[in-house]
């Protein structure tokens, strides 16, 4: 079993829509937690922390869980710029950052 | 402005040959580290390191050696024990505490032949 495992997707939605990605971690260790995006053959880029109480930034949100070892993103009214891969990233104690596999977004017109 | 970089970013090598692949940070960060991405999959980690002059082997580490002897600078060096060398590798830095997010460089494509 991976120690971070996201919805394999692809998630194909039409602009406007509300979609959500869940990633669960098997380290119950984890200190903290991260989305990350990745546009086609570039870097990965931090989209946001995901706190305990959760958390919002514009048209994202973020949630934890960490009874059932779960964090989620929700993206709401999606754009066409929101096409993109997700990644769920959990951090350990050591610092050791592990990464799931991703999600494949694309918003359609 | 303060960054990563990577160099080069596309680079292409017979078999048998080691190459050696640069990264750079100016933001002061304590650790650094890289990590392999193929099609279609995440990231693995190769090597990371906390602090000048020490690193440990992360996921994936054989085939692959690095050196950290300034603060600023962590190579890679892949060799030719490497059985599929051909991957998109990508460099990240840290201020090195549980809850720092990586803050990657763009990227280096690599091809072997």
């Amino acid at each position: 079993r991976k120690e971070v495992e996201q919805d394999p997707g692809p998630f194909n939605v039409p602009e406007g829509a509300t979609v959500a990605f869940n990633c669960t971690y098997s380290n119950s260790a984890s200190q903290s937690f991260f989305w990350y995006r990745q546009d086609c053959r570039k870097e990965p880029k931090l989209l946001m922390s995901v706190y305990s109480s959760g958390n919002e930034d514009g048209r994202f949100t973020a949630q934890l869980n960490r009874a059932s070892q779960y964090i989620s993103l929700l993206i709401r009214d999606s754009k066409l710029s929101d096409s993109a891969t997700y990644l769920c990233v959990v951090n350990t104690n050591a610092g050791k950052s592990t990464f799931g596999d991703g999600t494949t977004l694309t918003v359609k017109p | 402005d303060g960054g990563i970089t990577q160099s080069p970013k596309y680079l292409f090598r017979k078999e048998g040959q080691n190459v050696t692949l640069s990264c750079e940070q100016n933001l002061n960060h304590d650790a650094m580290y890289w990590y392999r991405q193929d099609p279609g999959q995440g990231l693995r980690l190769i090597y990371y390191s906390q602090i000048v002059n020490d690193f440990q082997k992360g996921d994936i580490a054989e085939g692959y050696s690095v050196s950290r002897e300034k603060k600023e600078s962590f190579p890679l060096t892949v060799t030719s024990a490497q059985k599929n060398p051909t991957a998109f590798y990508l460099c990240a830095s840290s201020t090195e505490t549980a809850n720092s997010p990586l803050h990657f460089g763009n990227g280096t494509r690599l091809t072997v032949t």
